[in-house]
């Protein structure tokens, strides 16, 4: 498997709405509505914020929104806020219980 | 609710054999898909592979399949992940995490551990 491909780096200002694209294959990203979506602030563990798409573990903000289209699922965060400037890592069910991660992509809030 | 508690700091050579562990606190352990998840210093999340310890059903990445050993102690609710022989790559910190839901192979990581850094010396 190999890592789903996402954009290295993404910036906005606060309020506005940014969008990461997470491009995988049919084995993946095509196959399954299994993408799920994590958060990473430097020097912690990763933080599941979505699942199953566009589903919300409790107590994550409804600013975070998922989405998918063929190959590529994307991750949509409106209102950004400082908080926000992290690192966001999609992942993909494909197949035989084994998963892959996306490559990371860097938000910054300007 | 559970908790993933992660041993600590290790510091081998390469050619040295470890293990590492992740303790489950709480109920349900064997109920629960764990895996483990590698990240080089200031590289990306990689999936290395998930272990179910009510039958300890283990599968594999194909990069991490060969490389390292996934295990179950049930009786002390705790996963391993262990090397024979480090490489220098292998230096990393190595995440222990649980899968959201019940019995579920195809799931996400809900709940992590707070990370265990290996280092790796020539």
């Amino acid at each position: 498997q190999s890592a789903l491909t996402q954009p290295a780096s993404v910036s906005g200002s606060p309020g506005q709405s940014i969008t990461i694209s997470c491009t995988g294959t049919t084995s993946d990203v095509g196959n399954y509505n299994l993408v799920s979506w994590y958060q990473q602030h430097p020097g912690k563990a990763p933080k599941l914020i979505l699942f199953r798409g566009n589903d919300r573990p409790s107590g994550v903000s409804n600013r975070f929104s998922g989405s998918k289209s063929g190959n590529t699922a994307s991750l949509t965060i409106s209102g950004l806020q400082g908080e926000d400037d992290a690192d966001y890592y999609c992942s993909s069910y494909a197949g035989s219980g084994i998963s892959v991660f996306g490559t990371g992509t860097k938000v910054t809030v300007l | 609710e559970m908790q993933l508690v992660q041993s600590g700091a290790e510091v081998r050579k390469t050619g040295d054999s470890l293990k590492i562990s992740c303790e489950a606190a709480g109920y349900n352990f064997n109920n629960y898909w764990f895996g483990w998840v590698r990240q080089v210093p200031g590289k990306g999340l990689e999936w290395m592979g998930i272990i179910y310890p009510g039958d300890s059903d283990t599968r594999y990445s194909p990069s991490f399949a060969g490389q390292v050993t996934i295990s179950v102690d049930k009786s002390v609710k705790t996963v391993y992940l262990q090397w024979s022989s480090l490489k220098a790559s292998d230096a990393a910190v190595y995440y222990c995490a649980r899968h959201s839901n019940l019995a579920a192979v195809d799931d996400a990581f809900e709940l992590w551990g707070q990370g265990t850094v290996v280092t790796v010396s020539s």
